[in-house]
């Protein structure tokens, strides 16, 4: 049962620590989506590559986010120095190609609370 | 900016009846339609896509889409209990390598 995995499940920080959140996507997707989803602003797009390589990361504020690609089968996404204001349930997804009707599935989504 | 706005419930409705949710969308270039259901604590799931004007039916649940009127729907026909989750209206864009825009979704309760 193929599924894209995320870890940690739950992550609780101090401010100012960094934080990293990993992303298998389902084996032979070659576009991956990073979401950040609180009640206040929903689900937001913060990065999505293809390919592995970057298409599209304004949705992420530069200064503390990054989001890459070491390879096909890993993506990450990185805070640093994180904030208060960054709590809030990170989703990865994974799609196999930009195909009208090919399904983009989440990933169980990691929690991160910062102090 | 690509607009996907819906219906900003909560919704409740009861068990047997027809719950319908409804999003309109800005870009007129958008070419496919997703419908996500969202149980608390849990990831977004697809739950229904269409792309051609009309109606598409998968058991209980009615996508519907006009694009003249940039309009989706769905129908949720026999509302069970377990349909109570956030239900997510998302459009590929026209111009973007396969992104989806999502609106801020609808929260549908089915009470007994």
């Amino acid at each position: 049962d193929a599924r894209v995995t995320q870890t940690p499940r739950h992550k609780v920080t101090e401010m100012g620590q960094e934080v990293t959140m990993r992303c298998q996507p389902i084996l032979g997707h070659n576009t991956v989506f990073w979401y950040r989803q609180t009640m206040m602003q929903g689900l937001e797009l913060l990065a999505y590559f293809r390919n592995r390589a970057p298409l599209d990361d304004s949705g992420m504020p530069k200064d503390r986010f990054s989001a890459e690609m070491p390879d096909a089968t890993l993506a990450t996404l990185k805070i640093q120095p994180s904030e208060p204001r960054d709590s809030a349930v990170y989703f990865c997804a994974s799609r196999r190609t930009q195909g009208a009707d090919n399904e983009q599935f989440f990933g169980p989504g990691t929690r991160l609370t910062v102090l | 900016q690509k607009e996907v706005e819906q219906n900003s419930g909560p919704l409740s409705v009861p068990e047997g009846a027809i719950a319908s949710l409804n999003c309109t969308y800005s870009d007129r270039g958008s070419q496919s339609f997703f419908w996500y259901r969202q149980y608390s604590g849990k990831s977004p799931e697809l739950i229904m896509f269409i792309y051609s004007n009309g109606d598409k039916e998968d058991g209980r649940f009615t996508a519907q889409l006009n694009k003249a009127s940039q309009y989706v729907s769905l129908l949720i026909r026999d509302s069970q209990p377990s349909d109570s989750a956030t239900y997510l209206c998302a459009v590929l864009g026209g111009s973007t390598l396969g992104r989806l825009y999502f609106g801020r979704g609808t929260q549908l309760t089915v009470w007994p």
